[in-house]
């Protein structure tokens, strides 16, 4: 069965560290592959989307992350936090391009220290 | 910014009662979804709707899930006898289409406790 890891599922680091959270997926076909940030209170938003070319996708306040089919690996890194980066973040698949059935990692909980 | 929006953000319920989620998609989208978060756990699709009626469900979407447009604007999730393992939060989700260049988007979420 299609299935989506998250490794990390609280992470705490200081205000300027670097993050990487990892997110593996298991499924040997195309996929589409997404990162989504929730902010306390508020809806899930996409932070960054892959479908195809470059493995290395950016996105917006400053992710990015990339997609190694080898490893079926799309982990996403940011260079530097910020203490208004905490959130709850999820990695997706959707296996099935063309629908919007994704299957969800359990999430990561950053929290980042001021 | 257009978004989909959710009521009520937290409901508590006892086992057995019917509830309803409401949901107000983004008015051009078409396609609407909901998924679900049991605490601690992933986040779940549950079902598809598009043009006024299921395109797709997940096993755990059973006899006791239904969902309905009632008009042009809502998008409703009905839970008829809940059983306190439906606490979760639940997402709503639309988007304009289908294809490789189109994005979901998701509402906060309705937290639900079943009692």
């Amino acid at each position: 069965a299609q299935s989506v890891s998250q490794h990390n599922h609280h992470v705490i680091l200081s205000e300027a560290a670097s993050l990487e959270l990892g997110c593996n997926y298991s499924y040997g076909g195309t996929v589409n592959l997404f990162w989504y940030v929730q902010y306390p209170g508020q809806h899930l938003q996409l932070l960054l989307k892959y479908f195809s070319g470059d493995p290395l996708v950016k996105g917006i306040k400053g992710f990015e992350a990339e997609f190694i089919k080898s490893k079926f690996s799309f982990n996403l890194r940011k260079p530097s936090v910020q203490w208004s980066d905490t959130a709850e973040y999820f990695c997706a698949v959707n296996a099935r391009p063309g629908t919007y059935k994704y299957i969800f990692g359990t999430g990561t909980r950053l929290k980042v220290l001021a | 910014e257009p978004e989909v929006t959710q009521t009520p953000s937290h409901q508590v319920t006892q086992m057995g009662q019917e509830v309803i989620l409401r949901c107000v998609p983004i008015s051009n989208h078409l396609y609407f979804y909901w998924y679900r978060q049991i605490l601690g756990q992933k986040v779940e699709f549950l079902v598809s709707f598009y043009n006024n009626e299921i395109s797709e469900k997940s096993e755990i979407f059973d006899d006791q899930f239904s969902v309905e447009r009632p008009d042009g604007s809502n998008f409703t999730l009905k839970i008829r006898s809940t059983k306190l393992e439906d606490s979760a939060m639940y997402f709503c989700a639309s988007s304009e289409g289908q294809g490789p260049n189109t994005e979901a988007f998701f509402g906060q979420g309705t937290r639900l406790t079943v009692v």
